[in-house]
C-alpha cells in the first residue's frame, strides 16, 4: 500500500539554526499538506500546496517557514531560524485530489522537531 | 466556540463493549468530515469519511447531522486495538483541503 514517508524521524537543532523537514508524498496524488502537533495538543494546519505554489497558508505559517517541492517526488518544509516554541511533531500529508472523495489525507509518520 | 469540539474523554471501556463518541463542528461551510485514529505519537491514521446518508465500515458506523453540526463514530465489539485517540476531522468548502481538527477523545479498551 502506498505511503506518505518523512525523512529525519527525529532532529534536534539549537535555536537560531536552519531546518529542513522532508516528505515523499504518495506517487499519484497532487495535494501536499504540513500540518505540527505540538506535545500534548491538536494538529494544526500549517500550509497547503498544489500545483507548485501554496494555496492556502496559517497564521502559524509566518516568513520564516517556507515550502517547496524541488523534483517530482520530494515536498520539503524549511524553517529559517528556529524557535523554542517551534519544538513540535510535523506531519507531511497528501491528497489525491481537491474535489469530494478525493480529499482524504494520508498523513506521513512525522518528523519530531527539538528545538535546544 | 471551539471549530471542533470533543469529548476528551477517557473513556473506559470492557473488551466486547459498544462505544459513541460525538463531535460537534461550528462552521455551517464545512464539507467534507473524516473520523482518524491516532495512537502515542504517531501519526493520524484516517479511519473512515463521514457521508450525509451514514456509512459503515465493519464495526465502525458514522453519522453526519448537518442540521445540528453534529458527527458521530460508534464502535461496536470494541478490541484491545481499538484503544487510541480518536480525532473528528473537517475540511471547509474552498478551503483548500484545509483540515480542521478536533483535539480527540481517548479510548482505552481493557480486558
Amino acid at each position: 500500500e502506498p505511503e506518505v514517508t518523512q525523512t529525519p524521524s527525529h532532529q534536534v537543532t539549537q535555536m537560531g539554526q536552519e531546518v529542513i523537514l522532508r516528505c515523499v508524498p504518495i506517487s499519484n496524488h497532487l495535494y501536499f499538506y504540513w500540518y505540527r502537533q505540538i506535545l500534548g495538543q491538536k494538529v494544526e494546519f500549517l500550509v497547503s500546496f498544489y500545483n507548485n505554489e501554496i494555496s492556502e497558508k496559517s497564521e502559524i505559517f509566518d516568513d520564516q517557514f517556507s515550502v517547496e517541492r524541488p523534483d517530482g517526488s520530494n515536498f520539503t518544509l524549511k524553517i529559517r531560524s528556529t524557535k523554542l516554541e517551534d519544538s513540535a511533531m510535523y506531519f507531511c500529508a497528501s491528497s489525491e485530489d481537491g474535489t469530494r472523495g478525493g480529499d482524504e489525507q494520508y498523513f506521513g509518520p512525522g518528523t519530531r522537531l527539538t528545538v535546544t | 466556540r471551539k471549530e471542533v469540539e470533543q469529548d476528551p474523554g477517557p473513556f473506559n471501556v470492557p473488551e466486547g463493549a459498544t462505544v459513541a463518541f460525538n463531535c460537534t463542528y461550528s462552521n455551517s461551510a464545512s464539507q467534507s468530515f473524516f473520523w482518524y485514529r491516532q495512537d502515542c505519537r504517531k501519526e493520524p491514521k484516517l479511519l473512515m469519511s463521514v457521508y450525509s446518508s451514514g456509512n459503515e465500515d465493519g464495526r465502525f458506523t458514522a453519522q453526519l447531522n448537518r442540521a445540528s453540526q453534529y458527527i458521530s463514530l460508534l464502535i461496536r465489539d470494541s478490541k484491545l486495538s481499538d484503544s487510541a485517540t480518536y480525532l473528528c476531522v473537517v475540511n471547509l468548502e474552498g478551503g483548500y483541503n484545509k483540515l480542521i481538527f478536533g483535539a480527540g477523545t481517548r479510548l482505552a479498551v481493557h480486558p
